[in-house]
Formats: structure tokens, C-alpha cells, sequence
């Protein structure tokens, strides 16, 4: 079974549209996160939650709506797509909460995302 | 600031000699540092952590990295690399609430 789970892992889509990543963690974590990785690799944090509750909001434009129904799953909602957009998306989490904990992240494998 | 660097954007070395990539890191207090790999098409996968204790810490695939204090650095080895090592490093440190900073990642190549 796969521990962190996004859909879909490619996603084509044109400047303006709307569109929806989803993840999904099946490890009992309670926090979970959105990164996103540029063309050069460079991996930048862009929100966190945990337990439904958003605890890291990095400066992400606002067209960047993430959506917690529960600790399971955490879901990433990008308004009026933009080129630069373009990046691979990943959806990660981690036990513990709150507070500075040693534990180890969980990636899914990614969604890569072309905004044409 | 928390920051990390990985000074080196790609790393070449013969299979069977060692390699070392190179990490150091800018955080206040005592930070829990963490090495990961990825390879092409997938998500980061954790190789080692160092959370206190011995600077030696010794992880997934024969890897190996070592904690400086002094030099605020956590340097990642192999003894012996192997051609299906290739692949790209990231360290990170995690200084608290939950964030973990990510260096901008060193490709390495492992030729045969």
C-alpha cells in the first residue's frame, strides 16, 4: 500500500483554467504539507496542516487554496492557473505536531503540473 | 534566517571510490538535520537524520553523514559509491514547528 498517495501525477492544462491536486496519507500522520519543486529543484514549502488546521502558510499566492476534510488528506486547489505555475507538486507528511519533533518526512511521488 | 547550502550543484565520482556531498546549515538552537535522495520521476525518500548523540550517524544504502557542530555542517558519505547511487541529495534541517528547510539540492553522478 502506498503511504503518501497523490492524484493525479501529471497534470496538462491551459493559462486561466482551475484545477485540483489531491492527496492522501495513509499512515495515521497528523500533520501534512504541500512543496512545491521548481525547474531547478529547489523544493519550497508552500502550506502545512495538521489535524484540519492550516499551521504554515508560507507567501503563496492566494490563487493557492489548500483543503484539509480530515488528517488523512490534504488537498491543493489552484485558481486561474498562471505559466509559472508550472512545477512539480508535493504532498508529504509527518507525525507529531506543534512542536519540534525528530521525525522524518513522507513524500507521495509527485504531481507535475505544465501550465501551457 | 534558517538556511541551508549545498554548495555544490553536482558531485562526480567513480564507482568504487568515496563520495561526499556537501551541507551546511544557518539555524538557531539545535537542529535536527536530515539527508534525503531522489531519483528521477519520484518523491524525496529519507536517507539519515542526526537528533543528538554520536556525529557519526549511519543510514539507508550504505550512507553515512557527519554531524560538525563547529563547522555547522552535516556532510553526507559513502565509502564505496555504486553507479545506481546517481541521483539528487537534498539535506534539511527542521529547527522547530514543524517546517523543514530544504538546501537547493546536488545532483551525483556515479560513473562506471
Amino acid at each position: 500500500d502506498t503511504a503518501v498517495s497523490q492524484t493525479p501525477k501529471y497534470l496538462v492544462t491551459q493559462m486561466g483554467n482551475d484545477k485540483s491536486i489531491k492527496c492522501e496519507q495513509n499512515l495515521g500522520h497528523d500533520t501534512m504539507y504541500w512543496y512545491k519543486q521548481d525547474s531547478k529543484k529547489f523544493l519550497k514549502i508552500m502550506f502545512s496542516y495538521n489535524n484540519k488546521e492550516l499551521i504554515i502558510n508560507e507567501t503563496v499566492p492566494n490563487r493557492f487554496s489548500p483543503k484539509s476534510p480530515d488528517k488523512a488528506h490534504l488537498n491543493l486547489h489552484i485558481n486561474s492557473l498562471e505559466l509559472g505555475d508550472s512545477a512539480v507538486y508535493f504532498c508529504a507528511s509527518t507525525p507529531g505536531s506543534g512542536v519540534a519533533t525528530n521525525e522524518k518526512l513522507f513524500f507521495g511521488s509527485g504531481t507535475q503540473l505544465s501550465v501551457l | 534566517a534558517q538556511s541551508v547550502a549545498q554548495p555544490e550543484d553536482q558531485v562526480n565520482v567513480a564507482e568504487g571510490n568515496p563520495l561526499t556531498v556537501k551541507c551546511t546549515y544557518s539555524v538557531s538552537g539545535n537542529p535536527y538535520l536530515f539527508w534525503y535522495v531522489q531519483y528521477p520521476n519520484r518523491g524525496l525518500q529519507f536517507l539519515l537524520k542526526y537528533i543528538t548523540g554520536d556525529n557519526l550517524v549511519k543510514g539507508s544504502y550504505g550512507f553515512e553523514a557527519e554531524f560538525n557542530k563547529s563547522q555547522t555542517s552535516f556532510h553526507l558519505k559513502k565509502p564505496s559509491a555504486l553507479v545506481s547511487d546517481s541521483a539528487l541529495y537534498f539535506c534539511a534541517v527542521r529547527p522547530n514547528f514543524n517546517k523543514f528547510y530544504f538546501g537547493s539540492g546536488t545532483k551525483l553522478n556515479v560513473k562506471p
